[in-house]
Formats: structure tokens, sequence, C-alpha cells
């Protein structure tokens, strides 16, 4: 099955700063792969999705990077805020498959 | 946030008895999906739900079971809780059309404590 690995476990960074978090996974098959935030008590929400068919996609301060050479995939976060400080979770899938997860990231953001 | 509901949000029960949470949707969509979190862990697939009556073990689907009888329901069951199922559950749903992947809402969570 599928297995996604996410790195860095705890990210740092200074207000204004950049963040970046990457993942790789390990079935080719998979061509879907969302990005989700999670604030402390709160659920995961979608904030950014690619599938296999472009290389990049951009929302504003937020852009995901796809390698499907390589099979990684990254988040970039540009002049982070302290709101954008939680926990970020890539997954992929397959078609016809549920997502799988890495084990996230927590983004500290310090003013 | 998508129509997803779960319950209870929070409950506390001891080794060995029985605990179902229930998911609802009103969305109508077709998949239907539960996760554990637990630290350091992520988020894992217990078990997920591809219509009525068809469901499918995820990757800890030991100890649990589920049923789905209606589109807007997926029932979670521990047949004998324990205390390594101590978690955060959260309930998910999404719809796959033209073979492509839609965004998966998730519901608010349940905190279950097994002591």
């Amino acid at each position: 099955g599928e297995n996604v690995e996410q790195h860095p476990s705890t990210l740092s960074v200074q207000e204004g700063d950049s963040a970046v978090i990457k993942c790789t996974y390990s079935d080719s098959a998979s061509n879907y792969f969302p990005w989700y935030k999670q604030e402390l008590g709160k659920r995961p929400q979608l904030i950014i999705d690619i599938r296999s068919n472009v290389g990049e996609k951009k929302d504003q301060r937020i852009a995901v990077t796809l390698n499907k050479t390589a099979k990684h995939f990254s988040l970039h976060i540009t002049e982070t805020q302290p709101e954008d400080s939680a926990v970020y979770f890539c997954a992929a899938s397959a078609p016809g498959y549920a997502l799988n997860f890495g084990k996230g990231t927590s983004l500290l953001v310090t003013p | 946030d998508a129509g997803i509901t779960q319950s209870p949000r929070h409950k506390v029960t001891e080794t060995g008895t029985p605990v179902t949470l229930r998911c609802h949707q009103t969305e109508n969509h077709r998949y239907m999906y539960w996760y554990r979190q637990d630290p350091g862990h992520g988020l894992r697939l217990i078990h997920y739900s591809y219509g009525v009556k068809d469901t499918d073990k995820g990757e800890v689907s030991d100890g649990y079971s589920v049923s789905r009888s209606k589109t807007e329901d997926f029932l979670l069951t521990l047949e004998s809780a324990t205390s390594s199922q101590t978690s955060v559950y959260f309930c998910a749903i999404s719809e796959i059309l033209a073979g492509r992947y839609n965004e998966q809402f998730f519901g608010p969570g349940t905190r279950l404590t097994v002591l």
C-alpha cells in the first residue's frame, strides 16, 4: 500500500519568513495530493491540493509543488504569520483508494 | 464546514465495555471514513465505506467494526474497548466524480478515553 513520509516533524520560523514542508510517497499510481491544516482542538481542513497532471499550484501565500519522477511534493508558505501556526498534514491517494496521511508537521510562527 | 456531525463529542468508558460512535452527514456523499488521531502517528484509517452496506478495512482495523445502513450514517463500534483505543476519532466524507478524487471533509471529532 501507499506510504507517505513527511518532514520535518516540527518547524519553527520567524514571522515573515518562508516555511517548507516536504513529503514523499511510494505508490507511483497516486495522483491526488492534498494538504490539510489542523489548528489545536479543531478538525483538519483542506488548504490546497494538487493532481498529478500539474507540477505546481498557488493560492495566495501557499503553494504546492509536485515531482512525480522523484515521488515527492512540498508545501511552501511565504510571508508566514502567527495564525499559520498549526499542524500540517500531507496525503496521497491512488484512484479508488483512500487517502494516506503523513504524520504531520507542527509549524510555529514566532512574532 | 460541510454537514458532518459526530456523536458523542466526548466519551469516557471503562475497559471491556462496548462503544459506538456515530457519524452523520447531510451532503449525500458516497464515501465515508473513520480515522483515529494519536500524537506522533498522524491520521490513521480504521475503516471506510464506499456505499450503503459496502465497507472495507483500513490500516488499523483490529478491534473495530463498522456499519452503514443508510447513506447518511456511518457507525464505528469498539466491541470491547481497550486503553490502547483511547484516541481522537474523526469521521470524514468525500465524493469521487468522473474518477477524480474530491476534497475530503472532516467531522468535528470524538475524544474517547478508555480507563
